[in-house]
């Protein structure tokens, strides 16, 4: 199975850079996803990353360390509007027929302040 | 908007009751995706569908079933409600391309309460 960490709750200043990690332990590795969510809102895709580096994306970017089992999403010029949840998601592999499955975490809920 | 069509919005039923959520996928997606989201559980992945035939199955309940038809649309059905089911029912789909980046487009749920 999955198991995937990352921290609850995080508060940044607006303008700033925050960087939230995620942890996972995983039978198999093919993806580490990154969602952003809105209270009351749908999930909405960020990122995501198969391969060790960064990827940017704007003002998002996301790192991965395959042999760590670590990622971060990193948030530059943080704004108000970036207030949400974000949820870290790995698949552990493109199933048997093609099954896909990403296995979220619980998310980071981000508090962007003035 | 995501192009994810699902009804009902909100749905309030008593335990013991069924209920069938329904999903239209974006244009042109062949796979559906649900997934179940309340408050200490997070999202959970339920089922994968691809042009009507299930792909992956996660922790799915004996009491919920899904299908995807021919139109590509999806249901999820619950029966034997219990106070515990009460959450947001996410339906997402994606292309093929999606599928490898793990893009998918989620519609904005069905919340059951079941009283």
């Amino acid at each position: 199975g999955q198991n995937i960490d990352q921290p609850t709750e995080m508060t940044a200043t607006e303008g700033a850079i925050v960087q939230i990690n995620c942890t996972y332990q995983t039978s198999g590795f093919n993806g580490l996803f990154w969602y952003q969510q809105h209270a009351g809102e749908a999930p909405t895709f960020l990122s995501y990353n198969v391969l060790d580096g960064l990827e940017e994306k704007g003002r998002f970017s996301s790192f991965l360390s395959r042999s760590k089992g670590y990622s971060y999403l990193l948030l530059k010029e943080l704004q108000m509007k970036d207030s949400a949840s974000y949820l870290c998601a790995v698949r552990a592999s493109i199933l048997t027929g093609g099954g896909n499955k990403l296995t979220f975490g619980t998310g980071t809920q981000l508090k962007v302040e003035l | 908007d995501s192009g994810v069509t699902q009804t009902p919005k909100h749905l309030i039923t008593a335990t013991g009751q069924r209920v069938t959520l329904r999903c239209s996928p974006r244009s042109g997606d062949l796979s559906v995706y649900w997934y179940q989201q309340s408050l200490d559980q997070g999202l959970q992945f339920l089922i994968h569908y691809y042009n009507g035939e299930e792909r992956a199955k996660g922790n799915i309940l004996e009491r919920f079933s899904a299908q995807q038809f021919p139109d590509l649309h999806s249901e999820l059905n619950l029966s034997s409600l219990e106070l515990g089911d009460s959450a947001l029912y996410f339906c997402a789909s994606s292309s093929l391309a999606g599928v490898r980046t793990g893009e998918l487009f989620f519609g904005e749920g069905s919340r059951l309460t079941v009283l």
